[in-house]
């Protein structure tokens, strides 16, 4: 089955450093990548969506990119703020199927 | 505006009692899903719905049922609450036969059981 590997459990930086989270997946279909952000108190909610057709998505200053040949996807952003603090899974799903898979989360801490 | 509300939003159970958990939806979506987020596990699906009347096991079903009595009501029920059932649960909710959308969530139930 489909499954999604998150190595990164928790990343600590101070503001204004660079992002850089890396998840790999397996999937015998043509798979749509997630990463989902979650505040405290809250539900996960839709960061970014990246389709085998475009590669690349970007919201809110983040970007994801992915790569079929090492069947791996990463977000990143160049600048980050306290605010940015929070869990982001990163999240595989298939067209013509009815579940997506998490991964186990990275906690981001941005330190002021 | 696209939303899905759970209730109760917290809850504390005693060991061997009964524990309904319920979401309702308002994205006229065929698809619902119940998961549990524990640290170091992430999220983790124990049961959906593809419509009224319809429930599937997820990958953790053992001691969790689900009942979707309309096209916006999914309930959770824990018959015999255990103290390995303490989590959050979450309730999210889909397009059906469409994993290239994303499911949309609740804010969660957070359950301790005593």
């Amino acid at each position: 089955g489909n499954s999604v590997t998150q190595m990164q459990g928790q990343v600590t930086l101070s503001e204004e450093e660079f992002l850089f989270i890396n998840c790999t997946y397996s999937t015998t279909g043509y798979p749509t990548l997630f990463w989902y952000v979650q505040y405290p108190g809250e539900g996960p909610q839709l960061l970014l969506k990246v389709t085998t057709a475009n590669n690349k998505g970007s919201s809110r200053g983040f970007e994801a990119t992915y790569d079929k040949g090492t069947t791996s996807f990463h977000l990143q952003k160049a600048s980050v703020q306290e605010s940015d603090s929070a869990v982001y899974y990163c999240v595989l799903g298939e067209t013509n199927t009815n579940k997506v898979v998490f991964g186990t989360g990275t906690r981001l801490q941005v330190l002021p | 505006e696209a939303a899905v509300t759970q209730s109760p939003r917290n809850k504390v159970a005693v060991t061997g009692g009964k524990v309904t958990l319920s979401c309702n939806q308002t994205n006229n979506h065929n698809n619902m899903y119940w998961y549990r987020q524990d640290t170091g596990h992430g999220l983790r699906l124990i049961h959906y719905s593809y419509g009224a009347g319809s429930t599937e096991k997820g990958d953790i079903p053992d001691g969790y049922k689900a009942s979707r009595p309309s096209q916006e009501n999914f309930s959770l029920i824990l018959e015999l609450a255990t103290p390995s059932q303490t989590s959050v649960y979450f309730c999210a909710s889909g397009v059906r036969d469409r994993g290239d959308q994303a499911p949309l969530f609740g804010e969660g139930t957070r359950l301790s059981v005593l």
